[in-house]
């Protein structure tokens, strides 16, 4: 069962645009929400990441909006670059201190010039 | 930085293989993971393991298993290789300690013919 669910699968925007990637989840015992970000031919590396007790966390043009009630989050990206087309995985993590993520489904976005 | 090396980028097997996927990070990282990378379907965990010697199963399993030996080492097997696992493979390490941040290799590209 996919216990983190993301949209849009793909998404285009002009340079300068704010994409919007959602991601909903199941799991109210999920305790730390990041976001990562991948390049082609490389892994996915860590681009922010947000607590269930904060509504909001910007860093950079990266900013998250946490739902709790709702169980959703989204990233927004501001003024998007051409060098912001990657990947995108939301992520949820359990109780505890495993470690373990899901992910969700990922996000390609493409900005153009 | 941290670093996580997978041994190989790109692999091609046959049907019936036994498949070796070497990990190796140099952090000290308590926790180490194996995910799949499919188009639409996001990362999927395949196994974790939390400390030397000890190993969870993740979401799909079915057709791999893992060693880990050492702290630093982290290898997934696939005990008969099958063309439906031809796939994007990525290991991760984490800390066992709040914060959470994984680091990923660069991926392994696996196509079984």
């Amino acid at each position: 069962q996919q216990q983190v669910k993301q949209s849009p699968q793909s998404l285009i925007v002009q340079k300068g645009g704010i994409p919007i990637i959602n991601c909903a989840y199941e799991n109210t015992a999920f305790d730390y929400f990041p976001w990562y970000q991948q390049f082609p031919g490389k892994g996915p590396a860590l681009l922010i990441a947000i607590r269930p007790d904060v509504s909001e966390k910007k860093e950079g043009r990266f900013t998250i909006s946490f739902n709790k009630s709702a169980k959703q989050f989204s990233l927004h990206i501001m003024d998007s670059q051409p060098g912001d087309s990657a990947t995108y995985f939301c992520a949820a993590h359990g109780s505890g201190n495993t470690g373990k993520l899901i992910f969700g489904q990922g996000t390609t976005l493409q900005v153009k010039p | 930085d941290v670093k996580v090396t997978q041994s190989s980028r790109y692999l091609v097997k046959r049907t019936g293989e036994k498949v070796f996927l070497e990990c190796v990070q140099d952090m000290d990282h308590e926790n180490m993971f194996w995910y799949r990378q499919d188009p639409g379907l996001g990362l999927r965990l395949i196994y974790f393991s939390y400390d030397v010697k000890m190993k969870e199963k993740g979401d799909i399993p079915e057709g791999y298993s893992v060693s880990r030996e050492k702290k630093e080492r982290f290898s997934l097997i696939l005990e008969s290789a099958s063309t439906n696992q031809t796939s994007m493979y990525l290991c991760a390490s984490s800390p066992g300690t709040v914060g959470l941040k994984a680091f990923f290799g660069q991926g392994t590209r696996l196509t079984v013919v």
